[in-house]
C-alpha cells in the first residue's frame, strides 16, 4: 500500500515548456486536491477533483489546467512554464463523505522553472 | 472564500517549555480544523484535529482547542523537545474537504 505517489520528485524547467505533474492513489479515495507550497507561505490549493471525470478549481488555478481520467490518478499540467510557478507541488487525496477526515498527502514534487 | 490567519511567525522557546500557535478563520460554515507539522523536505504530517463539533481535544504533549464563535483554534504544544522544531500550519475545511492553510510558525526549540 503506498498511499499517495508523486512523480517527478524533481523537474527543471525552461520557461514555455510544457509538463504534466503526476498523482496516483492506492486507497480508492474520491477526492484528490493538488497544492503549491512557497517559501514563507502554506499550502495553497490549485485544482481538485470530487470524482473520476469531474475537476474544479481553487485558490490560485491560473496557468495550470488539470485531468482525473481515471480515479486513483490526478494529473496536474503546465501548458506554458514560468518562473513564478517555480515551487514544491503536493497531491492529497480523500474519500468522499468523509468531511472531517485527514487528507492524505504525497512526498511533493519540486520544480523550478529557469 | 475562507481565510486563515496564523501567528506568531515564528517561536522560540526552551526545551521543556510550551508552546502556543493560534489560527483565526473567516467562514463559519468550515467544519473541521486540522494541524500539520512538516520538515524541512518533508510532506506535511497530520499531528492532531478538531472538529466543530468539539471544544479540546489533546492527545499526549499535544492538545488543540476550538472557540467558534470567536472563529480561532489554537494548538498547545507541553513539555517541548528538540524534535518539535518544525514548521507548524493551522488550516480550516471548506467544500468537499478542501484545506485553506495558514501561512505557518516556525517552532525552534532549544535544548
Amino acid at each position: 500500500n503506498a498511499g499517495v505517489t508523486q512523480t517527478p520528485k524533481f523537474r527543471v524547467l525552461k520557461t514555455g515548456q510544457s509538463m504534466t505533474l503526476l498523482c496516483a492513489q492506492d486507497m480508492n479515495h474520491e477526492y484528490m486536491y493538488w497544492y503549491r507550497q512557497d517559501p514563507g507561505m502554506g499550502l495553497r490549493l490549485i485544482h481538485y477533483s470530487v470524482g473520476e471525470g469531474t475537476t474544479a478549481k481553487g485558490e490560485v488555478p491560473d496557468g495550470y489546467n488539470v485531468s482525473r481520467l481515471k480515479k486513483q490518478n490526478f494529473l496536474l499540467g503546465l501548458e506554458s512554464a514560468a518562473p513564478s510557478q517555480t515551487s514544491v507541488y503536493f497531491c492529497a487525496s480523500q474519500p468522499r463523505g468523509y468531511s472531517n477526515q485527514p487528507q492524505h498527502f504525497g512526498d511533493g514534487t519540486r520544480l523550478s522553472i529557469l | 472564500g475562507e481565510n486563515v490567519e496564523q501567528h506568531p511567525s515564528t517561536l522560540s522557546v526552551q526545551e521543556g517549555d510550551s508552546a502556543v500557535i493560534k489560527c483565526t478563520y473567516s467562514d463559519s460554515a468550515s467544519n473541521y480544523f486540522p494541524w500539520y507539522k512538516q520538515e524541512l523536505g518533508k510532506r506535511p504530517q497530520l499531528i492532531i484535529d478538531i472538529r466543530s463539533n468539539v471544544g479540546e481535544k489533546k492527545d499526549q504533549r499535544i492538545a488543540v482547542t476550538l472557540n467558534k464563535t470567536a472563529k480561532h483554534f489554537s494548538l498547545h504544544i507541553t513539555e517541548t523537545q528538540p524534535e518539535d522544531s518544525a514548521v507548524y500550519f493551522c488550516a480550516a475545511s471548506g467544500r468537499y474537504s478542501t484545506l485553506t492553510f495558514g501561512k505557518g510558525t516556525m517552532l525552534l526549540v532549544s535544548p
